[in-house]
């Protein structure tokens, strides 16, 4: 079955400072690799995305994630973080057909101090 | 609204009784979904529509948990018999197609509470 691993339960960074968060996941075959973030009391807003191709994706609010198939990671990146960042995380893997019912990570609470 | 709805926002039920939670998804998508946020548990998939029917039930706890959707739209979440462990939000996802990969928009879910 698969799974998604995000070994960091919280992660304190300062404003301005770069961000990584990790995500690892377990599956057999491609996987459909997704970031999502929760904003307090907002529901779940996709990040990215990744099907295939340039293992680096662009998402929205300067995140980034890279695909490395030799780690089965999808790390989510920014290089400024802002106060306004301040989230739970959660990655996510999809199977690649049949259905898209997503498998996600336990999360990364995010906190930005000033 | 133009986003995903759900009502109610909070719920809060004796053991034993029956709730009923009500996902209205963006009009004209043909997909949605149901997910349990629970504390230590994440997120966890409950059921998805396409159309009327849900070719996957799996993901639903028990026979205790049912879920309709009618006129390709609106969704209701029923949990019979509710126990102290079916507290969590529970979320609804809605895409307008089928698909891996394709957008799921959720709404701000339902905080259930069973006392």
């Amino acid at each position: 079955a698969q799974s998604v691993t995000q070994p960091d339960i919280h992660i304190t960074v300062s404003e301005g400072a770069s961000l990584e968060l990790r995500c690892n996941y377990s599956y057999g075959a491609t996987p459909y690799l997704f970031w999502y973030v929760q904003s307090p009391g907002q529901g779940l807003q996709l990040l990215l995305k990744y099907f295939s191709g340039d293992t680096l994706v662009q998402g929205i609010k300067g995140f980034e994630a890279e695909f490395k198939r030799s780690q089965s990671s999808f790390n989510l990146r920014k290089p400024s973080v802002h106060w306004s960042d301040a989230a739970e995380y959660f990655c996510a893997v999809a199977h690649n057909f049949g259905n898209e019912k997503l498998t996600f990570g336990t999360g990364t609470r995010l906190t930005i101090i000033p | 609204g133009a986003g995903v709805s759900q009502s109610p926002s909070n719920k809060v039920t004796e053991k034993g009784k029956d709730v009923e939670l009500r996902c209205d998804p963006i009009s004209g998508h043909t997909a949605l979904y149901w997910y349990r946020q629970s504390l230590g548990q994440g997120l966890e998939f409950l059921i998805y529509f396409q159309g009327n029917s849900a070719p996957d039930k799996s993901g639903l706890p028990s026979d205790r948990f049912s879920a309709e959707r009618t006129g390709g739209s609106v969704s209701t979440l029923t949990i019979q018999r509710t126990q102290q462990e079916d507290s969590a939000v529970y979320l609804c996802a809605s895409s307008p197609e089928w698909g891996v990969g394709t957008e799921a928009f959720f709404g701000q879910g339902t905080r259930l509470t069973v006392v």
